[in-house]
C-alpha cells in the first residue's frame, strides 16, 4: 500500500507569500526524504531532501521540515513566485533509493 | 550541467504492438531507474538496476517489461506487447554512488490506442 500522502491536492497563493506543502508518511522506518518539483511536461525535479537525524533543512528559498513523532514533513517555499507555480511531490526513499512518491500538491501563484 | 534524455518525447502505438523507450543516463551515473506516470496520477516506480543487472522491481514490471543497458550509454525499456492502460509517461532517472539524488529525464509520453 502507499506509504506516503500528501494532505492536500491543490494550494493556491499569492505571489511574495509564504507556501505550505505537507506530507504525511507511514512507515516510521523510513529515514530519508526528498521533495521534488514537476512542471507541466517535464520530470520530477529535485527541491531538497532531509534524512530522519534532522528537523529541519534549508535550501534557497525553501525549508524541509520533519517530525517524526507524528510522522509529518512539510515543504515550506519563501516569497512564492509565478515560476514555483507546479505540482509538488514528497517521495520516500527505499532500499537501493527507489522512490515512493506521494499523490502531489498543485500550486497556483496568483500574480 | 549534465542532465538525462529520453527518446521519443511522445510515442504512439497500437494495442498489442512492441514498444522501445530510450534513456541516456548521466555518464558517470551507475544506478539507473524506470518510473511511470499516469496522467493525473503519482509518479510509480516500475524497475532500478544496476551492475547490468535488476537489483528491484515492482508488481507493475511484469513479464511484458524488461529493461537492458545495450552499450556503455542507453538504458531501455522494453514493452512487448502493450496494452491500453500502460499509456503514461515514463520516466529514467539515473544517480551515482555517492548521493541518493536521483535525477529525471523530461519522461516519453507512451499513447497506446
Amino acid at each position: 500500500g502507499e506509504s506516503v500522502g500528501l494532505h492536500l491536492p491543490t494550494l493556491s497563493v499569492q505571489e511574495g507569500d509564504n507556501s505550505i506543502i505537507n506530507c504525511a508518511y507511514s512507515n516510521s522506518a523510513s529515514d530519508y526524504f526528498i521533495w521534488y518539483k514537476q512542471e507541466s511536461g517535464k520530470g520530477p525535479q529535485f527541491i531538497i531532501d532531509i534524512r530522519s537525524n534532522m528537523d529541519k533543512r534549508q535550501g534557497q528559498r525553501v525549508t524541509v521540515l520533519l517530525n517524526k513523532t507524528v510522522k509529518h514533513l512539510s515543504l515550506q517555499i519563501a516569497a512564492t513566485q509565478p515560476g514555483d507555480s507546479a505540482v509538488y511531490f514528497c517521495a520516500e526513499n527505499g532500499p537501493d533509493y527507489k522512490l515512493s512518491f506521494g499523490a502531489g500538491t498543485t500550486v497556483t501563484v496568483r500574480a | 550541467e549534465p542532465e538525462v534524455t529520453q527518446t521519443p518525447s511522445h510515442q504512439v502505438t497500437q494495442m498489442g504492438q512492441e514498444v522501445i523507450l530510450r534513456c541516456v543516463p548521466i555518464s558517470n551515473h551507475l544506478y539507473f531507474y524506470w518510473y511511470r506516470q499516469i496522467l493525473g496520477q503519482k509518479v510509480e516506480f516500475l524497475v532500478s538496476f544496476y551492475n547490468n543487472e535488476i537489483s528491484e522491481k515492482s508488481e507493475i514490471f511484469d513479464d511484458q517489461f524488461s529493461v537492458e543497458r545495450p552499450d556503455g550509454s542507453n538504458f531501455t525499456l522494453k514493452i512487448r506487447s502493450t496494452k491500453l492502460e500502460d499509456s503514461a509517461m515514463y520516466f529514467c532517472a539515473s544517480r551515482d554512488s555517492a548521493k541518493g539524488e536521483q535525477y529525471f529525464g523530461p519522461g516519453t509520453r507512451l499513447t497506446v490506442t
